[in-house]
């Protein structure tokens, strides 16, 4: 089956840096999403990106589809930022079942 | 973005004991919704696909007794862990898409399950 990369598994940063984190797909996926799971166990959604660029805030993703790989930037990391991201995504010709990344592990120390 | 309520977000009961978890959208039909559950450090596990009016398909390995779910009605699917041991202490989430299957998946709050 389709397998799913994220890089790097941790991440401690000091508050105010910027940092990238990268999902690879192993196959080609229809959906990709990007979430980021709080303290309490709460996912979030960040972006739902099949391809291209999106923004919100100071967080942005780029999709690039044929490369099978997705980048989610966070610019002047916050402590509320701190948590874990996982990337996800649906293959073509698949049931519709969301497979996951094992996700980054993020600490913003301040 | 759809909203999909996850309640009750914690619970301790005691080993033997049934817990029903209920997964509702708010202000969407979702003739799907999946249920998961997440290991300490650990990515989601899928456990079982619930469809509205018909039988839930569960992944390998997933007991069907053990974990019953109902898909009532468009907006309320709800998992009960049945005769609950130690082993089934974790962390729940139900998801649910608005629209089609390949469109974007929201999630509820989660259940954090402990079995004593």
């Amino acid at each position: 089956g389709i397998q799913v990369e994220q890089s790097p598994p941790d991440l401690i940063l000091q508050e105010g840096a910027n940092s990238t984190l990268r999902c690879n797909f192993s196959d080609s996926v229809n959906n990709l999403q990007w979430f980021h799971q709080n303290p309490w166990g709460q996912l979030i959604n960040l972006f739902y990106i099949p391809s291209g660029t999106k923004q919100n805030g100071r967080l942005s993703a780029t999709t690039v589809a044929t490369e099978r790989y997705s980048l989610l930037y966070i610019s002047s990391s916050q402590t509320t930022d701190s948590g874990v991201y996982f990337c996800a995504g649906i293959p073509v010709d698949s049931n519709y079942q969301l497979i996951w990344g094992a996700g980054t592990k993020l600490i913003i120390k301040p | 973005g759809a909203v999909v309520s996850q309640h009750p977000s914690r619970v301790i009961c005691k080993s033997g004991t049934s817990v029903k978890i209920e997964c509702r959208s708010l202000d969407f039909q979702a003739t799907t919704m999946f249920w998961y559950r997440q290991f300490p450090k650990q990515s989601l596990m899928l456990m079982a696909t619930s469809n509205e009016g018909s039988k839930a398909t569960y992944e390998q390995g997933v007991e069907k007794d053990k974990f019953l779910i109902n898909h009532a009605s468009l907006t309320l699917s709800t998992l009960t862990v049945t005769s609950a041991h130690p082993e089934d202490s974790s962390f729940y989430i139900c998801s649910a898409r608005q629209g089609n299957m390949n469109t974007e998946a929201f999630f509820g709050q989660g259940t954090r399950l402990t079995v004593v």
